[in-house]
C-alpha cells in the first residue's frame, strides 16, 4: 500500500515570499502520478499541479513548481510570490498509473497562511 | 460549464439512521469518486464509479455503499450510522477515471451524527 507524509502540519509566509511545502511517499510501484491539491477554507479542492512519475523534468504552473525526486520519494511544491488568495490547506496526493486506478491517498495536508 | 453538485450540503442525524448523499458530476464526465475527510483520519477513499460499476473500493464497513445511474449520477449510503461517521464527504469526477484526467471536486456535503 502507498502512504504520503507531510510532516508540516502548518506554515506561514508573508505575502509575496517564497515558500516550500514537504512531501514524501513510499511505493513499490515504478509508474505513478503525485498531485498537489488546495482546500480554501469553506471551498472546494482543486488541483494545482501534477506530475507523471515517468517524466524528469520538474512540473511548473505559473507560480507553482514542484522538486521531484523519485529515487528519494520526494515531491515537494513550490509557491513563488505568494498571493492572500493561496491561504488554504495543502494536500500531497498519490495515484497509480493505468487505467482503472482512480484512487488518491492524500497526506495529511499542511495549513498554509498568506500574511499581509 | 456546471461544476460537480453535491447534495445536501449539511445535514444532521443520530446514530442509527441512516443517510444518502448525491453527487452530479461535470456534464460528459463518466467516473466518480467518493471521499471522506476527517480531522483524525483525513482524506479517504471510498470507491469509485465508472460506467455504473464500481471499480475501486477503499477500506470501509459495508455500512458504506454507493451506486452510479446512467446519467453519471451518484449517490452514497451509510446505514447504521455511528458517531464516528460524522465528517465532510467529498465526490470528485472525471472524464474517463484516466489519472492524466483532472478529478473535479464538490463543495461536500457535511454530514454530524450525534
Amino acid at each position: 500500500a502507498q502512504t504520503v507524509t507531510q510532516s508540516q502540519p502548518e506554515m506561514s509566509v508573508q505575502e509575496a515570499e517564497t515558500v516550500t511545502l514537504s512531501c514524501t511517499y513510499d511505493t513499490s510501484e515504478n509508474n505513478y502520478y503525485l498531485f498537489w491539491y488546495k482546500q480554501p477554507p469553506s471551498r472546494q479542492m482543486i488541483l494545482v499541479i501534477r506530475q507523471e512519475a515517468y517524466k524528469q523534468q520538474n512540473a511548473t504552473e505559473n507560480r507553482f513548481s514542484v522538486n521531484f525526486q523519485k529515487a528519494a520519494k520526494s515531491f515537494s511544491l513550490k509557491i513563488s510570490d505568494s498571493q492572500l488568495g493561496d491561504t488554504a490547506m495543502y494536500f500531497c496526493a498519490f495515484m497509480n498509473a493505468g487505467f482503472g486506478n482512480e484512487k488518491l491517498t492524500f497526506g495529511t495536508g499542511t495549513r498554509l497562511t498568506i500574511i499581509p | 460549464k456546471a461544476g460537480v453538485t453535491q447534495t445536501p450540503r449539511y445535514l444532521i442525524k443520530t446514530r442509527g439512521q441512516q443517510v444518502t448523499l448525491s453527487c452530479s458530476p461535470i456534464s460528459g464526465h463518466r467516473s466518480v469518486s467518493w471521499y471522506q475527510q476527517t480531522p483524525g483520519q483525513g482524506l479517504q477513499f471510498l470507491f469509485e464509479y465508472f460506467s455504473e460499476t464500481q471499480r475501486n473500493k477503499g477500506n470501509f464497513p459495508g455500512r458504506f455503499s454507493g451506486r452510479q445511474f446512467s446519467n453519471s449520477r451518484s449517490e452514497m449510503n451509510v446505514s447504521t450510522l455511528e458517531l464516528g461517521d460524522s465528517a465532510l464527504y467529498l465526490c470528485a469526477s472525471s472524464l474517463d477515471g484516466h489519472p492524466t484526467g483532472e478529478l473535479f471536486f464538490g463543495e461536500g456535503s457535511r454530514l454530524t451524527v450525534l
